[in-house]
C-alpha cells in the first residue's frame, strides 16, 4: 500500500534552517508529482510548492520564493523540503502530500505523509 | 491567487442529522474542487475530487456537487466519527484551500 513516511519533529531558531524528508513505498515513486503544505498551529492548510518526480521540476508558492527548496532522491523515493531564513511564523506542521490524477484530469491529494511538527523559537 | 470561501466556518449538528457545507471561489473553477476531512493530530484524508467523485473507501453519506464557482459537500445521518474539519481545496491552478469548516457535536 501507499505510504508517506515523513522525518521527525525539529525545533529550529530563528534564521536557521530545516529540511524535512518524505519516504514513499507502496508505488512507482516517478509516477506522481509531490506537493508540499504546511499547517500553523490552530490555522489552515497552506500550500507551499510541488516537484515533478520524474523530471526534477520544482514550482514554489511566491510566498516561499527564495527561501524554499525541493528536491528528490529516486534512489531512496525520498523527497526533500528545505525552508531557510525560519522565522516564529513558520511554526507549523508540514506535510508531503501526493498528487492523484482523476479519470477526467483533475488533480487532488490521495495520500499525505504523517507531518513533521516544526518548531521556530529563540 | 484563487481565494476559496468556505461557509459556515463552525457548524453544531447531531448523530443522525444531514449537514452541508458550501465553498464559493473567486472565479470559476470548472469542477476542479476537492473535499478533505481533518482529525485532531491527522494529516487531511481526501472524500471527494472532482466535484462529486466519492473516493475509494469513504462511505456514500458524503457527496459532492457544484461547478464553477459555488460547490457543497453533504454528510447524510452524521456518525460520530464524522465530528471533524473539513476543507475544501481547488486544483484548478496552484492549489488552494477554504479556511475550512469545523463540525461540531451538539
Amino acid at each position: 500500500q501507499v505510504q508517506l513516511v515523513q522525518s521527525g519533529a525539529e525545533v529550529k531558531k530563528p534564521g536557521a534552517s530545516v529540511k524535512v524528508s518524505c519516504k514513499a513505498s507502496g508505488y512507482t515513486f516517478t509516477s506522481h508529482h509531490m506537493h508540499w503544505v504546511r499547517q500553523a498551529p490552530g490555522q489552515g492548510l497552506e500550500w507551499m510548492g510541488i516537484i515533478n518526480l520524474s523530471g526534477g521540476g520544482t514550482s514554489y508558492a511566491q510566498k516561499f520564493q527564495g527561501r524554499i527548496t525541493m528536491t528528490k532522491d529516486t534512489s531512496t523515493s525520498t523527497v526533500y523540503m528545505e525552508l531557510s531564513s525560519l522565522r516564529s511564523e513558520d511554526t507549523a506542521v508540514y506535510y508531503c502530500a501526493r498528487l492523484e490524477k482523476s479519470p477526467g484530469s483533475k488533480y487532488y491529494f490521495d495520500h499525505w505523509g504523517q507531518g513533521t511538527p516544526v518548531t521556530v523559537s529563540s | 491567487d484563487i481565494q476559496m470561501t468556505q461557509s459556515p466556518s463552525s457548524l453544531s449538528a447531531s448523530v443522525g442529522d444531514r449537514v452541508t457545507i458550501t465553498c464559493r471561489a473567486s472565479q470559476r473553477i470548472a469542477g476542479y474542487l476537492n473535499w478533505y476531512q481533518q482529525k485532531p493530530g491527522k494529516a487531511p484524508k481526501v472524500l471527494i475530487y472532482a466535484a462529486s467523485s466519492l473516493q475509494s473507501g469513504v462511505p456514500s453519506r458524503f457527496s459532492g456537487s457544484g461547478s464553477g464557482t459555488d460547490f457543497s459537500l453533504t454528510i447524510d445521518s452524521l456518525q460520530p466519527e464524522d465530528f471533524a474539519t473539513y476543507y475544501c481545496q481547488q486544483s484548478y491552478s496552484n492549489p488552494t484551500f477554504g479556511q475550512g469548516t469545523k463540525l461540531e457535536i451538539k
